[in-house]
């Protein structure tokens, strides 16, 4: 079945050090959502993706969407250890219409 | 303050007993959704909703159920038949149903512990 993968896992920085976070999907996608976890919360949306070869910023944070729509990356700019959390990539089930398919997420611990 | 909230928060349950952990939105959003959270893991879809009066199994429905008789409300039931309850159940809603676009908002989230 579709596969929405995150790579790595785990990420542990020092403070000032960037953060990247990839996810690949087995199929093509209309659209690519992120999402973040804080430790011990739940899920709050952070942006959303359509355009191939999209790139947003939201300050420090960066999303591109691969030309082929199939992958995406965050790029984290200088870490803070409010950035620590959990981060999920989604896309939706068949390729467009269907219900969300979460990515097993990037745990990003920040050291001080 | 509009949003979703999830009851309980914690909640202990002894093996072969039925819970329902419920939630509740007043974002006037069509669509709601279960997921299960474990540790390490994505969410992965449990039930969903698009409409009052319909829903859906997702990929882990079996040993759960749901209701969906009023838009604002959608309670999820761990039965005794599901093998492994415990975990992080998380409940969300998005604007439209249908649609993949639509941005999805979180409950906090129900930690369910089977004792």
């Amino acid at each position: 079945g579709q596969q929405v993968m995150q790579i790595p896992q785990y990420q542990h920085v020092q403070e000032g050090e960037d953060f990247t976070t990839y996810c690949n999907s087995s199929t093509t996608l209309s659209n690519i959502q992120w999402y973040k976890q804080r430790p011990g919360g739940h899920p709050v949306f952070l942006i959303q993706l359509v355009k191939s070869g999209e790139v947003k910023k939201q300050k420090r944070l960066t999303f591109q969407f691969g030309e082929a729509k199939k992958n995406s990356s965050l790029h984290i700019t200088a870490t803070q250890t409010t950035d620590v959390g959990t981060y999920f990539c989604a896309g939706p089930e068949g390729g467009s219409q269907g219900n969300l398919i979460f990515g097993k997420g990037t745990k990003l611990s920040v050291k001080p | 303050d509009g949003g979703i909230t999830q009851s309980p928060k914690y909640l202990f349950r002894k093996e072969g007993q039925n819970v329902t952990l419920s939630c509740e939105q007043n974002l006037n959003h069509d669509a709601m959704y279960w997921y299960r959270q474990d540790p390490g893991q994505g969410l992965r879809l449990i039930y969903y909703s698009q409409i009052v009066n319909d829903f859906q199994k997702g990929d882990i429905a079996e040993g759960y159920s749901v209701s969906r008789e009023k838009k604002e409300s959608f309670p999820l039931t761990v039965t005794s038949a599901q093998k492994n309850p415990t975990a992080f159940y998380l409940c969300a809603s998005s604007i439209g149903s249908g649609s993949s676009y639509n941005e999805q908002f979180f409950g906090p989230g129900t930690r369910l512990t089977v004792l």
